[in-house]
């Protein structure tokens, strides 16, 4: 069974421009959010997506944007790029229902705003 | 809102002894769900370990057991026969009625052969 998905591992960018992550959530696996991981603020939520809504949302300034395909695919953008947008970018899944039973996360992708 | 707590940013071992992580966090709500996650340098979270806050049993994987004090809001990891393979960045996390993961700051585990 394949894992979760993110593509791509590494990406840099420019300040002011705009990024699209991409999630594939284990097959069968409704339920993708994303965090971001910096040395600073450490492990934080960005969104939640379940049969292509948005669930629940943390707490991130409306530049950090995601959205949910029919596949359950899932991808997150960042317009207007700031250097401290620089983090690393998981993407865990889970089954319906089965989130209590924990996340499997992706192996992130690792942006750097130059 | 939920906080965890992880107060050893560090932590260091022999290979083939034990370790304890420590953990503790704050929340209102009686029902939750506890977890231990690793992070090697690949950057992928591995599920270490999960605790119910309902049951009162510590749960156990193999070399990984947990000690859950729920009054205490305590939630500490205990790593026995510790090998190469278990250095890592470990995290504690909480999951609430919210359905999101709030992590702690992690600590780093260094085994030495």
């Amino acid at each position: 069974k394949a894992g979760v998905t993110q593509t791509p591992r590494y990406l840099i960018k420019t300040r002011g421009q705009q990024v699209t992550l991409s999630c594939s959530p284990i097959s069968g696996h409704r339920s993708v959010s994303w965090y971001q991981q910096t040395p600073g603020q450490g492990l934080q939520f960005l969104f939640e997506y379940f049969s292509e809504t948005q669930r629940n949302k943390g707490n991130f300034p409306g530049r950090f944007s995601g959205r949910q395909f029919s596949n359950s695919r899932s991808e997150m953008n960042v317009s207007t790029l700031e250097l401290g947008d620089s983090a690393l970018y998981l993407c865990a899944s889970s089954a319906p229902q089965q989130g209590n039973y924990g996340y499997t996360f992706g192996s992130g992708t690792r942006l750097t705003v130059v | 809102a939920q906080t965890v707590t992880q107060s050893q940013p560090e932590m260091s071992v022999q290979e083939a002894e034990t370790v304890t992580l420590s953990c503790t966090y704050d929340t209102s709500e009686s029902d939750y769900y506890l977890f231990w996650y690793k992070q090697p340098p690949s950057r992928q979270m591995i599920l270490v370990i999960r605790q119910e806050a309902y049951k009162q049993q510590n749960a156990t994987e193999n070399r990984f057991s947990v000690n859950f004090q729920k009054a205490a809001k305590s939630f500490s990891l205990k790593i026995s026969d510790s090998q190469l393979g278990d250095a890592a960045m470990y995290f504690c996390a909480y999951r609430g009625g919210a359905q999101k993961l709030v992590f702690g700051q992690g600590t780093r585990l260094t085994i030495n052969p």
